[in-house]
């Protein structure tokens, strides 16, 4: 999976609960994104950073919270604002320049009951 | 907005036979991207093929590009039980990633 680590792999919360996972890549990947797949489709992006300290929100970001402290983590936050929590959340990461592919972690599947 | 759409959604083929895919995109792009996703994992990239290029090969794939049609297809030769896995293309602006909703392949022994 690319130096790219998530943790947990499963998370179960109660709703009404934020919720954060985690996201820690060692490959010195400058960008870093979240990404949100439901069954059967394909990714959908949350937030991206392409520096430290610096995010932008992607497609669907209501709802859920970023930070970019440190060039190796970008944790995720999901609110108890987010109406549909449970997903498949996915980490991805790629080095700098136009021509360079993304990498990503294994992924952290939330139930949210 | 998912920017790529693949076709067809699924498919399902015999082990040596080839498994063709397409990708249809909207908007102008950087590169076009493929991956692979087994089931309940993270995405793997496949090839990468820039917005100046028409075709590539990686192994036993093979990908084309045509940006006056906004189109792109990956090949895949000689099929194996383990290229099943679901198939993702990603158009790539300046470091966003679009993906589509991907072509699910089965490939039967």
């Amino acid at each position: 999976d690319g130096g790219i680590t998530q943790s947990p792999k499963y998370l179960f919360r109660k709703e009404g609960q934020n919720v954060t996972l985690s996201c820690e890549q060692n490959l010195n990947h400058d960008a870093m994104y979240w990404y949100r797949q439901d069954p059967g489709q394909g990714l959908r992006l949350i937030y991206y950073s392409q520096i430290v300290n610096d995010f932008q929100k992607g497609d669907i970001a209501e709802g859920y919270s970023v930070s970019r402290e440190k060039k190796e983590s970008f944790p995720l936050t999901v609110t108890s604002a987010q109406k549909n929590p449970t997903a498949f959340y996915l980490c991805a990461s790629r080095g700098q320049g136009a021509y360079y592919e993304q990498y990503f972690g294994p992924g952290t599947r939330l139930t949210v009951t | 907005s998912q920017q790529g759409e693949e076709d067809p959604q699924a498919l399902s083929i015999q082990e040596g036979e080839n498994a063709t895919m397409n990708c249809s995109y909207k908007t102008s792009i950087n590169n076009l991207q493929w991956y692979r996703q087994n089931s309940g994992r993270g995405l793997v990239h496949l090839i990468l093929i820039r917005s100046n290029e028409r075709e590539k090969h990686s192994g036993r794939l093979r990908v084309t590009l045509d940006t006056s049609k906004k189109s792109s297809s990956l090949l895949i030769t000689a099929s194996r039980a383990a290229d099943t896995a679901s198939y993702f293309c990603a158009t790539d602006s300046w470091g966003k990633l679009q993906f589509g909703a991907g072509t699910q392949v089965v490939v039967t022994p």
